[in-house]
């Protein structure tokens, strides 16, 4: 049984650039939550997406943004880097009524940006 | 507010040994859900235990157990038998009944550091 896998596993981009990062929930989750972890930090939720929708969003600009698609895989997209973007993103996948089950996360994609 | 309250920036515990490490959570939900998550330096999250604010009993999975004390709204994790894999940084986290949207998005603490001694 896989579990939430994440692509790529580093990335290094230069201010200004656009950025995709990819999630594929564990076999048999159909909600996929993003979270931005900064040095140091505990994860900061990003948004949710459940049914191909954003269901909630934490406190991030627009420029965050995000997909998921009918096999309920999931892409966060990032616009105009800034420095402060450097952190490592993790999504976690959740099933069960409302995705109300428990979240599993991927191993990060660490994302760096000169 | 913040949510989630983790004081312990860095505890060390010899092996074998018991270790608690604390947490404090801030909220006015009734229905809500705790977590404790441990990341080894790889930066996975993986899952360790879980109490619900509605569950009469601490929560326990093999050596680690969580004392859940309500009316203090603390969510302490104890680690039975220290072992040297045990270090890592340990998370916890909050879930509350976001009604209306069905999310069920997390807030963390901001983390302890673990470290076992041989």
């Amino acid at each position: 049984d896989a579990g939430v896998t994440q692509s790529p596993t580093h990335l290094i981009k230069t201010r200004g650039q656009q950025v995709t990062l990819r999630c594929s929930p564990k076999s048999g989750h159909d909600t996929v939550s993003w979270y931005q972890q900064a040095l140091g930090q505990g994860p900061q939720f990003i948004f949710q997406y459940y049914e191909e929708e954003e269901r909630q969003r934490g406190n991030f600009p627009d420029r965050f943004s995000g997909h998921q698609f009918p096999n309920y895989s999931s892409e966060l997209n990032v616009n105009a880097l800034l420095l402060g973007d450097s952190a490592l993103y993790l999504c976690a996948s959740s099933s069960g009524t409302g995705g109300w089950g428990y979240q599993y996360f991927g191993p990060g994609t660490r994302l760096t940006v000169t | 507010a913040q949510k989630i309250t983790q004081t312990q920036p860095g505890m060390f515990v010899q092996e074998k040994e018991a270790v608690t490490l604390d947490c404090t959570y801030d909220t006015s939900d009734p229905s809500y859900g705790l977590f404790w998550y441990k990341q080894p330096s790889s930066g996975e999250m993986i899952f360790l235990i879980y109490q619900g604010s509605y569950d009469q009993q601490n929560a326990t999975e093999g050596r680690y157990s969580l004392n859940f004390q309500k009316a203090r709204k603390s969510a302490n994790l104890v680690i039975s038998a220290s072992q040297l894999g045990d270090s890592a940084m340990y998370f916890c986290a909050m879930r509350e009944a976001t009604r209306g949207t069905g999310a069920n998005n997390l807030f963390f603490g901001t983390g302890t550091r673990l470290t076992v001694i041989p």
